[in-house]
């Protein structure tokens, strides 16, 4: 079954560290998609890819950095956590005209 | 941009009652409008898709939307309520339709509560 996985799902670091959230996909989709998710407030786009080798910046600005070396591949680095930080994070993937977007269960980020 | 306003951070019904979640969009050429849901510790999913073929528009769950192009609006409606039916209900409106990124902008989200 097509699915989009991210992992892990909750993690809890300490400020200063180093952490990378995955992203794979299944679905074959080029267009590949993070947001930052805050409670009560809009899904803000931080990184997009078109497909291999393609990365840009999204609206949000964000200290963390992306890589498409595959297809199915959209890790996200943070190189130095900060509380700021702290939120949900969640993948996308889509493909074609139709703009439907399909979303991972997301990882929830906290920094202390 | 595009811009979505979602009226209402937090609706309560009834379970059996109508379900009304308003949403706005800004934009002259109608985009391609969505509503998705969210659950608890979940992503988001897709309910419902709005592409011109049809003002309105049926989705999962026995939700529609009506897109009214004079209103600017697209809100999503369920006759009766169902306690499954309690997450948060996003709307979505896309880039132009040449866009090739297929970007979305999404409302701030409506939580919806649903008394038994």
């Amino acid at each position: 079954e097509a699915d989009i996985y991210q992992t892990p799902r909750y993690l809890v670091i300490g400020t200063g560290k180093k952490i990378t959230l995955e992203c794979s996909q299944t679905m074959g989709h080029d267009k590949m998609y993070w947001y930052q998710q805050d409670p009560g407030m809009e899904l803000h786009l931080i990184h997009y890819s078109y497909g291999v080798n393609s990365t840009e910046k999204g609206d949000l600005s964000s200290e963390s950095t992306v890589s498409r070396i595959r297809t199915e591949h959209f890790p996200l680095t943070l190189e130095s956590a900060r509380p700021s930080h702290t939120s949900q994070y969640l993948c996308a993937t889509s493909t074609g005209g139709g703009n439907i977007q399909y979303f991972g269960a997301g990882t929830r980020l906290s920094v202390l | 941009a595009q811009s979505v306003t979602q009226l209402g951070s937090h609706v309560s019904v009834s379970e059996g009652a109508l379900v009304l979640l308003r949403c706005n969009y800004s934009s002259s050429v109608p985009p391609y409008l969505f509503w998705y849901v969210q659950y608890p510790n979940q992503g988001l999913q897709l309910l419902l898709k709005y592409t011109s073929a049809a003002t309105l528009v049926k989705g999962i769950n026995g939700f529609e939307a009506e897109f009214k192009k004079s209103e600017t609006s697209f809100h999503l409606t369920k006759p009766s309520a169902h306690m499954s039916d309690a997450a948060e209900y996003f709307c979505a409106v896309s880039e132009d339709r040449g866009s090739t990124l297929g970007r979305l902008y999404f409302g701030r989200g409506t939580q919806l509560t649903v008394w038994p």
